[in-house]
């Protein structure tokens, strides 16, 4: 069982409109989590990153959320752009262990005009 | 500034050749990783430096892989032999300190495809 796991896989959504992404986790000990967006083509660009005590973290359009008790978080976009297309990707840390870092496997996201 | 640069972009090997992918990591970072990315997937870990010291190379998927980065800067991804399930996208990244808590910075990736 992939121990990050996001939905939905895939997600079409019209210009200017809001969406959030979810990402469950059973990565332990958690370290922290972060969100990456990475264009067709391109190496993941950081995002957002959270560590145990943070529930809430912003990024110009972007708002990252964490329950570190349900290990759940969620990537909201607001006021969406068609430069937002691209896949969006959870990661979470274990500690002490580089091979403790997870990835998910991305959500799709594609705007349309 | 520079950021993490990768070579080449694009790869065809035919099945049993070796190849060498390289990664420029941004000057002064202590932390280099190689990543496996297939079609539709997030990456997956391969192994992990801290300068020239190999620390973690738990995700190399064989025999087949070997990573060095013998003066704590530039790294090479070396598979002989390759196979066809060896082809995907090989990304690296770098951070500024050691370990996992910092920020990864990541190159465009080389793509592999082996025929």
């Amino acid at each position: 069982k992939n121990q990050v796991e996001q939905s939905p896989q895939s997600l079409i959504i019209l210009e200017g409109k809001n969406c959030t992404l979810q990402c469950n986790y059973t990565v332990s000990p958690f370290s922290n989590l972060r969100w990456y967006k990475q264009d067709t083509g391109r190496g993941p660009v950081s995002l957002t990153i959270m560590t145990f005590s943070e529930n809430t973290k912003s990024n110009r359009r972007y708002t990252a959320t964490l329950d570190a008790d349900t290990k759940q978080s969620s990537l909201h976009i607001t006021a969406s752009q068609l430069s937002d297309s691209a896949s969006y990707i959870c990661v979470v840390s274990g500690y002490s262990s580089a091979s403790k870092i997870i990835f998910g496997s991305g959500t799709r996201l594609s705007i349309r005009p | 500034g520079a950021g993490v640069s990768q070579s080449p972009r694009y790869k065809v090997a035919k099945r049993g050749q070796d190849v060498a992918l390289r990664c420029d990591p941004i000057s002064g970072h202590v932390s280099l990783f190689w990543y496996q990315q297939a079609l539709g997937q997030g990456p997956e870990f391969l192994t992990y430096f801290q300068n020239e010291a190999q620390l973690d190379k738990s995700g190399l998927p064989s025999d087949r892989f070997f990573a060095e980065r013998p003066e704590g800067s530039v790294s090479t991804l070396k598979i002989q032999r390759t196979q066809q399930e060896d082809s995907a996208v090989y990304l690296c990244a770098s951070s500024p300190g050691g370990g996992e808590r910092h920020t990864q910075y990541f190159g465009p990736g080389t793509r592999l495809t082996v025929l």
